[in-house]
């Protein structure tokens, strides 16, 4: 089973609301990354946890706070969000994370901010 | 040389013809390319990968052809069919460091019946 979950599938939020969207992965997977992909464009990298630990935050605004409370849960905790920040939002799971392997995505949470 | 450059674009192609999309890169470093199939509203689906040490990996109706020395890998769907319509993204990863996935623009393929 390769499965990573997310939830919500969709999520509206207004510019000064705070929010969580949640990953899961039952795959014994120890390696969690959060994406974000705009329309039409590929996915782009915002976090690593390795092994539970935040190892890569490629320069992400603090508006957006990772969370990993253990080795199957990935969360996103969102405030203070743009509108430019809607996109889609992937979390995505591989076995470890210091070797080129298969990468499973979740189905993303869409995200529109107003 | 971080870059994975992907084309075409967009891409039609009629059912039951071949549906071809290449990717080039530079950085030597890499040394694994998976494909990644999107359809609308959801998460990529990894469909096929190859790594340095192998010319061609087959599965099903997907072929990644892969050379070494021109530094450029393909995706070649044989027989596509309209249930193939979707977003297709290449990939690439280096041999150290963390498992960080970097991906071509995309090409998004519409097979016409």
């Amino acid at each position: 089973d390769t499965e990573v979950t997310q939830t919500p599938k969709h999520l509206v939020m207004g510019m000064t609301n705070k929010k969580s969207l949640k990953c899961e992965q039952h795959m014994g997977h120890r390696a969690m990354y959060w994406y974000k992909q705009k329309a039409k464009k590929p996915p782009e990298l915002m976090f690593v946890y390795s092994y539970e630990k935040l190892s890569i935050n490629e320069s992400v605004p603090s508006r957006f706070s990772p969370e990993c409370p253990n080795s199957s849960l990935l969360n996103l905790h969102l405030h203070a969000l743009q509108p430019e920040d809607s996109a889609l939002y992937l979390c995505a799971s591989s076995q470890i994370p210091t070797a080129p392997l298969e990468q499973y995505f979740g189905p993303g949470t869409r995200l529109t901010v107003t | 040389q971080q870059q994975v450059k992907q084309s075409p674009q967009s891409l039609i192609v009629q059912k039951g013809g071949i549906s071809i999309i290449n990717c080039a890169y530079e950085n030597t470093a890499f040394d694994y390319f998976p494909w990644y199939q999107q359809f609308p509203g959801k998460g990529p689906a990894l469909l096929i990968a190859i790594r340095p040490d192998v010319s061609e990996k087959k599965e099903g109706r997907f072929t990644i052809s892969f050379n070494k020395s021109a530094k450029q890998f393909s995706l070649h769907i044989m027989d596509s069919q309209p249930g193939d319509s979707a977003t297709y993204f290449c990939a690439a990863s280096m041999k150290r460091g963390y498992n960080k996935l970097i991906f071509g623009a995309g090409t998004r393929l519409a097979v016409h019946p």
